[in-house]
């Protein structure tokens, strides 16, 4: 069974630039949700979808923004990337049906560089 | 959302049993307690998840007071392997909002010595 799938794996661009990464959970999960993680503030939340309705968001500016489409695929995008943005983006999907565990299965990220 | 209080670091043998505690002061009635694991360069991995007294699996046990106010992730007989940062989620896993998976956190970085 595949895993979550997060594209690009790695990634450069200036200030300024947007970005996009794309994930692709595990076959049958409708929620997919999306996470920033950098050494000074460990592994935040960005926002959640759920069968292409976003039902969460954390506490970024509006430049971070996302959507899922219906074969539960997801996007992220990054507008004018700022140097603070250089983090490892990480894509979780999971069944989230009410009668699981609501386990998270995390892809292996997308590494991005703000120079 | 419940708050969660685990330490920064801790250093063990190989070969020992590691506790590591969570604090969640404010646990409301709906929430579980999960544990989740994370090497560098990786995504975390769930590693346990429990609601009260004691779970166990093939690789940890969680124990979880009648207050439900913290919970101990036990690892027995660690090895180099086990390296890595654990993180304690606490929220209402059948929430819609999937409440539970905003407080990863900083987690607690688990350093194995041969």
């Amino acid at each position: 069974k595949a895993g979550v799938t997060q594209t690009p794996r790695y990634l450069i661009k200036t200030r300024g630039q947007q970005v996009t990464l794309s994930c692709s959970p595990i076959s049958g999960h409708r929620s997919v949700s999306w996470y920033q993680q950098t050494p000074g503030q460990g592994l935040q939340f960005l926002f959640e979808y759920f069968s292409e309705t976003q039902r969460n968001k954390g506490n970024f500016p509006g430049r971070f923004s996302g959507r899922q489409f219906s074969n539960s695929r997801s996007e992220m995008n990054v507008s004018t990337l700022e140097l603070g943005d250089s983090a490892l983006y990480l894509c979780a999907s999971s069944w989230n049906t009410g009668n699981d565990t609501g386990e998270l299965f995390f892809g292996e990220g997308s590494r991005l560089t703000v120079l | 959302l419940a708050k969660t209080t685990q330490p920064i670091s801790m250093d063990s043998y190989e070969g020992q049993e590691v506790n590591i505690t969570c604090s969640h002061n404010n646990i409301a009635t709906n929430d579980y307690i999960t544990w989740y694991q994370q090497f560098p360069s990786q995504g975390p991995r769930f590693i346990i998840q429990g609601y009260k007294t004691k779970v166990t699996n093939e690789v940890a046990s969680l124990f979880i007071p009648a207050d439900r106010k913290s919970s101990t992730l036990s690892l027995p007989r660690v090895s180099l392997s086990d390296t890595a940062v654990y993180y304690c989620l606490v929220g209402d896993r059948y929430s819609g909002a999937g409440s539970y998976q905003l407080t990863f956190g900083k987690g607690t970085k688990l350093s194995v010595i041969p």
